[in-house]
């Protein structure tokens, strides 16, 4: 079983459309949790951090679920410039971040 | 204000030749990384540093290496190029605080012919 599991996508839909993305983390132990974003041939970057209270950022919602080991990350109102590829990342203690493949989203006119 | 940069941006070389790939990061984070980032795969750890003379293996670390000498440098040495290297490379370092965010340079695309 891979560390990080996401769907790959892609996922198509219209603007203002909301999407749901879920990822599966396999080590219990982990501790610390982000969705990264990463736009088409430019480097990964920091979307949110997922705290265990869930957490909102404007249009983005992060929630995440120790008991049955999965994060999620809503976007609510989608906008063209949301098209990207999101990145599931998972921490556990010192060791370095393990990174899932991302799930493609394109947000259509 | 502070960066983290990666040269050459775009690199093409032979089958068999030695290629480095610089990154140099200004937070003087002790936590750097090299990543590969091919379709299908997702982003690999190549290696990894937590500090000055610390280097350790990533997952797919064969063929490559790194070396530590201060705290704002790694380098990515490709001991002999092969065509399965081709890909897209990033640098990343981390600040271990309760924040915790991983910052990523703008990645070099490296070319084995």
């Amino acid at each position: 079983r891979k560390e990080v599991e996401q769907d790959p996508g892609p996922f198509n839909v219209p603007e203002g459309a909301t999407v749901a993305f879920n990822c599966t983390y396999s080590n219990s132990a982990s501790q610390s949790f982000f969705w990264y974003r990463q736009d088409c041939r430019k480097e990964p970057k920091l979307l949110m951090s997922v705290y265990s209270s869930g957490n909102e950022d404007g249009r983005f919602t992060a929630q995440l679920n120790r008991a049955s080991q999965y994060i999620s990350l809503l976007i609510r109102d989608s906008k063209l410039s949301d098209s990207a590829t999101y990145l599931c990342v998972v921490m556990s203690g010192n060791t370095p971040l393990v990174f899932g493949k991302g799930t493609r989203l394109s947000v259509i006119a | 204000d502070a960066e983290i940069t990666q040269s050459p941006r775009h690199k093409i070389t032979e089958t068999g030749r030695q290629v480095t790939l610089a990154c140099h990061q200004t937070w003087n984070h002790n936590n750097m990384f090299w990543y590969r980032q091919d379709l299908g795969h997702g982003l690999r750890l190549i290696h990894y540093s937590y500090g000055v003379q610390d280097t350790n293996k990533g997952e797919v670390s064969d063929g490559y290496s790194v070396s530590r000498s201060n705290t704002e440098d790694l380098p990515l040495t490709l001991e002999s190029a092969a065509s399965s290297q081709t890909s897209v490379y990033f640098c990343a370092s981390l600040r271990r605080e309760a924040y915790n965010e991983q910052f990523f340079g703008p990645g070099t695309r490296l070319t084995v012919l």
